[in-house]
């Protein structure tokens, strides 16, 4: 593919339900990283995975929010129990690989819209 | 504890006007900072960082370790400048920081 793709792009859900959201990288990028877009807070580092694994799981809000990488590619966010301050962008991004040089080039995918109602 | 400030949430410059967008950070070892920008519309996407000490689209940033700042310059704004612009900086252990962002307008 031309660059990272994200699935779905809107998501409205209701409060309570888990929702799952994907990332499709760039291939041959080994590195992928999930952020989330809330409004008037910038962007908040959720994890990064270097191949499948996620070394650092410490940016994620907390205990509802899980993801994971398989075959070195596709990834999904997981919100379980979705609350209504989960309500964000959740952008993805891929990289040739996880280093400081590296890392300042990510390309990022164009979100999914999130809602929690 | 906030590692990266942009004080500014929006900034409105004149076309042909010098406009600096500011960003400052917070962070005892040394960091690595970068500027991304997302057009309207568009993906973010990386517009410089510090270590290349590149120019690009006609900006420029210098990292002031005196002032923990990375402000971005350019001389003369266009148009097609105005967009979200925001500055990130990656600590040891590949720890993330984005800023919360700078709305640039440039009026016509």
């Amino acid at each position: 593919g031309a660059g990272v793709s994200q699935s779905p792009s809107n998501k409205v859900t209701e409060k309570g339900k888990d929702v799952e959201l994907r990332c499709d990288p760039i291939s041959g990028h080994t590195a992928l990283y999930w952020y989330r877009q809330s409004l008037g807070q910038g962007l908040e580092f959720l994890i990064y995975f270097q191949g499948n694994s996620a070394p650092d799981k410490s940016g994620l809000p907390s205990d509802r929010f899980s993801a994971e990488r398989t075959g070195g590619s596709v990834s999904t966010l997981t919100i379980q129990r979705t609350q209504q301050e989960d309500s964000a962008v959740y952008l993805c991004a891929s990289s040739l690989a996880v280093t400081s040089s590296a890392w300042g080039e990510q390309y990022f995918g164009p979100g999914t819209r999130l809602t929690v109602t | 504890a906030q590692r990266v400030t942009q004080p500014e949430k929006l900034l409105s410059v004149f076309k042909g006007a010098p406009v600096e967008l500011k960003c400052n950070y917070s962070y005892s070892g040394s960091p690595e900072l970068f500027w991304y920008v997302q057009y309207s519309r568009q993906r973010l996407q990386l517009l410089l960082r510090h270590i290349s000490r590149e120019s690009i689209k006609g900006f420029t940033a210098d990292l002031n370790k005196g002032e923990t700042s990375f402000h971005l310059k350019k001389p003369f704004a266009q148009e097609e400048d105005s967009a979200m612009y925001y500055c990130a900086l990656i600590a040891a252990g590949n720890q993330f920081y984005f800023g919360t962002g700078t709305s640039l307008t440039v009026i016509p």
